[in-house]
């Protein structure tokens, strides 16, 4: 098991669908990314927030839609979606910059089928 | 500048063998390099990692060499095992503000026969 949660493990949506994606961390970490993984492809970074606040948007399509309520969650709200935003959906943090070497942890990821 | 050159696309070794994943950058501003190991179903996890002032690091049956003068990187994974199959992505980090960024190779999926 990751200290990084992540749910639910799988959704199912329809194109006009509204759904969110959750992810908890409670190793204190200040720093929490979104990204999207495609079969048999490297994760592909969304969003990161740090301290709370969005700090980069990889020019995702606003039908994607992050929010961090306080430093230990993370939510990713979901809005008429398209088939091809089918993928693996991956919730990383790591530490403070201070902290040398901060690696990503990762979630296990949603996998979301959109129909 | 940001890529991460990773190779080979996939590797099949017999139990017993040495598994070997070559990976090699271009950003000298890349400042840590850490090796992912993903199952399917899973989240990548943190499998080992190097700084560029280290030539090389072992963990067990795992070890990253490091060039820094060539900017190259490999992990080696001695006695394989049928549970060491996965996929493997190398990635290498750097600070953004107070988060990281990183830039992952584009993986490697290992097969070890038993």
């Amino acid at each position: 098991d990751t200290e990084v949660t992540q749910t639910p493990k799988h959704l199912v949506m329809g194109m006009t669908n509204k759904k969110s994606l959750k992810c908890e961390q409670h190793m204190g970490h200040r720093a929490m990314y979104w990204y999207k993984q495609k079969a048999k492809k490297p994760p592909e970074l969304m969003f990161v927030y740090s301290y709370e606040k969005l700090s980069i948007n990889e020019s995702v399509p606003s039908r994607f839609s992050p929010e961090c309520p306080n430093s230990s969650l993370l939510n990713l709200h979901l809005h008429a979606l398209q088939p091809e935003d089918s993928a693996l959906y991956l919730c990383a943090s790591s530490a403070p910059l201070s902290s040398y070497n901060s690696p990503l942890h990762f979630g296990n990821g949603t996998r979301l089928t959109v129909t | 500048q940001q890529q991460v050159k990773q190779s080979p696309q996939s590797l099949i070794v017999q139990k017993g063998g040495i598994s070997i994943i070559n990976c090699a950058y271009e950003n000298t501003a890349f400042d840590y390099f850490p090796w992912y190991q993903q199952f399917p179903g899973k989240g990548p996890a943190l499998l080992i990692a190097i700084r560029p002032d280290v030539s090389e690091k072992k963990e067990g049956r795992f070890t990253i060499s490091f060039n820094k003068s060539a900017k190259q990187f490999s992990l080696h994974i001695m006695d394989s095992q049928p549970g060491d199959s996965a996929t493997y992505f190398c990635a290498a980090s750097r600070g953004w503000g107070s988060a990281r960024q990183l830039t992952f190779g584009s993986g490697t999926q290992l097969t070890v026969l038993p």
